[in-house]
Order: C-alpha cells, then structure tokens, then sequence
C-alpha cells in the first residue's frame, strides 16, 4: 500500500547542476501536483497535471519543468539548479476535481 | 488578501482540552475544504475533509463549514501531547482540483 513515493528522499546539488525528481502513485489518479515548502511560506504549487497529457503552471513554476510520463508517473526537473531553490518538495495526487490530495514523504533538496 | 488564511499560532491547550482552528477563505465558489496535519519534518497527512454547510466528526476531530461567512474550523477534543503539530487548511478553487493551502496553525498540546 505505497500511496504516493518519491525519490531520492534528500539531495544535495552544486549551483548549476540538473537533476530530476521523481513521483509515482498507485492509486490510479488523474491529477498529480508538485509542490515545494519554504518555512514561512507554506506549500506553493509548482505545477500540476489535471489529467495524463496535460500539464500546467501553478504558483511558482520558474526554474522548473515536468513530464507527466504517464498517469502513475510525474517528473520534476531542476535544468540549472539555483540556491533559491533549496527546498522540501512534494508531490501528491488526486482522484478528480474535488477530491483530496495525498502526499509523498518529499524531497529535501539542498543546493549548494 | 491571501486566499487562504490561518493564525500562524502557536497556538498552546493543556492536555485534555478543545483546541479549536480557524480559517477562512476568498473565493465564494469554493466547494471542497480539507484539513491537513503535518508533523515535523513529516507529510502533510489528510485528517478531515467537508464538502457542505454544518459539522461533520470523526472521531476526536469535528469540521465545521460555514460558507456564507467564508469559514472553516476543526475543534479537537480531548487533545492529545500527539496530537502536537502544524495543521494546514487547504480549499479547493475548483481548476483543475487545484487546492490553496493556508499557512498552517502550529498547536502544542502540554501535558
């Protein structure tokens, strides 16, 4: 009963350096959504996909792309890893438009 | 105005007692509204979720939806030192089931 995973579960980057985070849900979601959690700042929405095929912008997408692989599958990219986004990042999933989300253990990313 | 607002706390209750958590939200067409508790350096966990007007209980935890006046609350009754921890409000802003999360309410239960 795995829910949401994620890997790695921490990572420390250089200042430009790439890397890719991964996400995947078994629970036969449409919708799967990035975030990432700075203190005093909340969880901010990076981007999300509604639907297999299909990905939007959220709140802060800069410095980041995704790739919806498939619909277990969800990718976040860092091309050229900033300080700024040293973070805790998650990942989590939905059933549909109303329902709720369900979150991975994160990411805690560390950039250097 | 933030979308979504919660007092950031602390917010401190001896053991055994109400804690009660506030929040409200902007967007009059909101229709899903969910409860998250996240402990240190943990997930955020989904504890309680409410969909119309009134209360709803499960277990120890109430939820309490009054759309009118824009408000959310969860009461926890006999509070536990576990159940210590930041409590998230999150709405559902109905585009593409994105939800708006409040800052979170950190509460501490002293035994």
């Amino acid at each position: 009963n795995a829910g949401v995973t994620q890997t790695p579960k921490f990572q420390v980057l250089k200042t430009g350096q790439s890397m890719t985070l991964q996400c995947a849900q078994d629970m036969n979601h449409n919708s799967m959504y990035w975030y990432r959690q700075d203190p005093g700042m909340g969880l901010r929405l990076i981007y999300y996909s509604a639907s297999e095929g299909t990905t939007d912008k959220g709140e802060v997408p800069n410095g980041y792309n995704v790739s919806r692989l498939n619909k277990r599958e969800f990718s976040l990219r860092l091309e050229s890893a900033a300080p700024s986004q040293t973070s805790v990042y998650f990942c989590a999933s939905s059933g549909g438009r109303s329902q709720p989300q369900h979150f991975g253990d994160g990411t805690r990313l560390s950039i250097l | 105005q933030k979308e979504v607002e919660q007092n950031s706390g602390p917010l401190s209750v001896p053991e055994g007692a109400i804690a009660s958590l506030n929040c409200t939200y902007s967007d009059r067409g909101s229709q899903s509204f969910f409860w998250y508790r996240q402990y240190s350096g943990k997930s955020p966990e989904l504890i309680m979720s409410i969909y119309s007007n009134g209360d709803k209980e499960d277990g120890r935890f109430t939820a309490q939806l009054n759309k009118a006046s824009q408000y959310v609350s969860l009461l926890i009754r006999d509070s536990q030192p576990s159940d210590s921890a930041t409590y998230l409000c999150a709405v559902n802003i109905n585009q593409g089931g994105k939800l708006i999360f409040g800052q979170g309410t950190e509460l501490s239960v002293k035994p």
